[in-house]
């Protein structure tokens, strides 16, 4: 069952920060967040494993909370490169390594 | 890093003709393979599993028929657009994971495909 991300779109100025969610129906295994540019494949930014995990380089960190199957991408200090559409994709208990289920993705501009 | 590599990066084709996409492992060996799609501001869809030397696994909705899966090797999987139609332009993408401790999935460049 796909994933639900949160807020759908958002327009920020450099500098500024974001918050974009993703919750699942379903216990996952792992979380896996993606950015994607226009007709560009999407591009790794981090997995998170295990509930409580947090991660994150430079100003783009991520939080997964197992029990409430959710997960949160924290962008700070915006950059003009972070624009883009954002994905997490769910790994789900007891299905195949590696296949994921794509959240509908969450499109953040920001604005100089 | 692990690479993942896809083939041809964009197709034209006319309708009823047959595409055929490649996925390639470079530096590893992948026994799954996973073909997504996607269409214009909507997410990646899953589309079916690809099992080295056995038959594709695939989602609910997507025609077996029409979409043939074939993963021979352990670097190479192939995903055939049989008698593509209009509705089947879109933007075609594996990803494969080498099985590591970080988890990560490695995803291909991606194929455009254009139906005429």
């Amino acid at each position: 069952q796909q994933p639900v991300q949160s807020p759908q779109a958002v327009i920020l100025r450099e500098g500024e920060d974001a918050v974009i969610n993703c919750s699942s129906s379903k216990a996952l295994y792992s979380v896996h967040w993606y950015r994607q540019k226009h007709g560009e494949a999407p591009v790794f930014l981090m997995i998170l494993l295990k509930g409580g995990e947090q991660k994150g380089h430079e100003k783009i960190s991520a939080s997964f909370n197992e029990k409430k199957q959710q997960s949160s991408l924290y962008l700070t200090a915006s950059q003009l490169s972070y624009s883009g559409t954002y994905f997490c994709g769910t790994e789900m208990r007891g299905t195949s390594y590696g296949k994921l289920t794509f959240g509908q993705g969450t499109i953040l501009t920001v604005h100089p | 890093g692990a690479v993942v590599s896809q083939h041809p990066s964009w197709v034209i084709c006319k309708s009823g003709t047959s595409v055929k996409i490649e996925c390639r492992s470079l530096d590893f060996q992948a026994t799954t393979m996973f073909w997504y799609r996607q269409f214009p501001k909507q997410s990646l869809m899953l589309m079916a599993t690809s099992n080295e030397g056995s038959k594709a696994t695939y989602e609910q909705g997507v025609e077996k028929d029409k979409f043939l899966i074939n993963h021979a090797s352990l670097t190479l999987s192939t995903l055939t657009v049989t008698s593509a139609h209009p509705e089947d332009s879109s933007f075609y993408i594996c990803s494969a994971t080498d099985r590591t401790d970080t988890g990560e999935l490695f995803f291909g460049e991606g194929s455009r495909l254009t139906v005429l």
